[in-house]
């Protein structure tokens, strides 16, 4: 079958680093997409990763290695308003996507 | 604004009533696609459209239909709302690339009693 796995919730404080960790095992692979889910909000698009490597995107910044399944999210300088859930999901050999259960993130000042 | 409209916000429906819930979007993309959210769920597809006049099943189709006459519409309706359809409904619409990212609307949150 296949599968996302993400850590349920994970806690940090204000101004530091945080790396969300995302393993994967899918048919086939096309990509993965992270977004950011406010409380009670939609997702929004964050990054997307279909060759191995760190993409850097201001303070998000997103690595993929296709050899591992193995993707992270990493914020830097962590505002309080990143306090969310982040969702990991993967494009599959048919370009459907496979999404985990997402992460809760909670910032502490 | 441009993006993705969903209504009604909220609704309680009573089991074994029917319920469309409505989704229009204004970016032109020919995709769209409803998921449902629960919790420690990631999200599942109920159904897509790839293209206006076409729809296809999702992960979890039964008890949805839905129907894309036009680009901007595709509204999903339980025929006969059951409680295990409790849930927080999004509408998605991407472009015709498949890498593309989608954009979500802000949500249905539907309770079945």
């Amino acid at each position: 079958g296949q599968n996302i796995d993400q850590p349920t919730e994970m806690t940090a404080t204000e101004g530091a680093i945080v790396q969300i960790n995302c393993t994967y095992q899918t048919s086939g692979f096309n990509g993965l997409f992270w977004y950011q889910q406010h409380a009670g909000e939609a997702p929004t698009f964050l990054s997307y990763n279909v060759l191995d490597g760190l993409e850097e995107k201001g303070r998000f910044s997103s690595f993929l290695s296709r050899s591992k399944g193995y993707s992270y999210l990493l914020l830097k300088e962590l505002q309080m308003k990143d306090s969310a859930s982040y969702l990991c999901a993967v494009l599959d050999s048919n370009y459907q996507l496979i999404w985990g259960a997402g992460t809760k993130l909670i910032i502490k000042p | 604004i441009a993006g993705i409209t969903q209504a009604p916000t909220s609704q309680i429906l009573a089991a074994g009533r029917r319920m469309t819930l409505r989704c229009t979007q204004d970016m032109r993309h020919n995709a769209m696609y409803w998921y449902r959210q629960d919790l420690g769920l990631g999200l599942r597809l109920i159904h897509y459209s790839n293209t206006a006049g076409t729809t296809g099943k999702g992960e979890v189709p039964d008890g949805y239909s839905v129907s894309r006459a036009n680009t901007d519409d595709f509204p999903l309706t339980l025929a006969s709302a059951v409680p295990s359809q409790t849930s927080v409904y999004f509408c998605a619409s991407s472009d015709v690339q498949h890498n593309s990212p989608l954009h979500f609307g802000n949500g249905t949150r539907l309770t079945v009693t």
